[in-house]
């Protein structure tokens, strides 16, 4: 049973324009949603994270809107460069869990300049 | 301040051996998480060690185990490889009670 599905599997955006990934779970227990950024041969790092008591959190370039109702979270990446050509993965776990983090399957992400 | 760390970087084993992946924490953190990540794929949940004992384990068999020393760095120990245990094998620390999870490098092991 695969709890957090995520799409697309790839992104093509011209540079300057938003890249938007979109992932859907199932667990209602999840209470933290956070995004992770990973490159060829690294580890994944954490971009940015939203808990479900707020509706948009935004950091920098990278926005994460969160639709509880709809058990459905998403990425929105403006002023897409080309150093951000990476894969994400959305993810989520709850306190109860001890945390323990169920991924989304990943987007490869490529930023044409 | 260092982050997780993960040794070896690379590793190739032959099919039915034994290996040991070693993982140190970032500083101030005590829970550690072991997660394998095939290629193409998002990382799965392998278990969690916290206070030097397994504290929930993903849908991983009996080859897999592990163990945290009092330091917080941990060990992950896959016996009897099989081709299918070639992965990216992540470990990640995070404070007790904090859901921020960093994770290291990686460990790319190879079976042959």
């Amino acid at each position: 049973q695969q709890q957090v599905k995520q799409s697309p599997q790839s992104l093509i955006v011209q540079k300057g324009g938003i890249s938007i990934i979109n992932c859907a779970y199932e667990n209602t227990a999840f209470d933290y949603f956070p995004w992770y950024q990973q490159f060829p041969g690294k580890g994944p790092a954490l971009l940015i994270a939203i808990r479900p008591d707020v509706s948009e959190k935004k950091e920098g370039r990278f926005t994460i809107s969160f639709n509880k109702s709809a058990k459905q979270f998403s990425l929105h990446i403006m002023d897409s460069q080309p150093g951000d050509s990476a894969t994400y993965f959305c993810a989520a776990s709850s306190g109860g869990s001890n945390y323990k983090l169920t991924f989304g399957k990943g987007t490869l992400l490529t930023v044409n300049p | 301040d260092a982050g997780v760390t993960q040794s070896p970087t690379h590793l190739i084993k032959t099919r039915g051996q034994q290996v040991t992946l070693r993982c140190s924490p970032k500083s101030g953190h005590d829970t550690v998480s072991w997660y394998q990540q095939a290629l193409g794929q998002g990382p799965q949940f392998i278990f969690q060690y916290y206070e030097e004992e397994e504290r929930q384990r993903g849908n991983f068999p009996d080859r897999f185990s592990g163990h945290q020393f009092p330091n917080y760095s941990s060990e992950l120990n896959v016996n009897a490889l099989l081709l299918g245990d070639s992965a990216l094998y992540l470990c990640a620390s995070s404070p007790t009670g904090f859901a921020e999870a960093f994770f290291g490098q990686g460990t790319r092991l190879t079976v042959v």
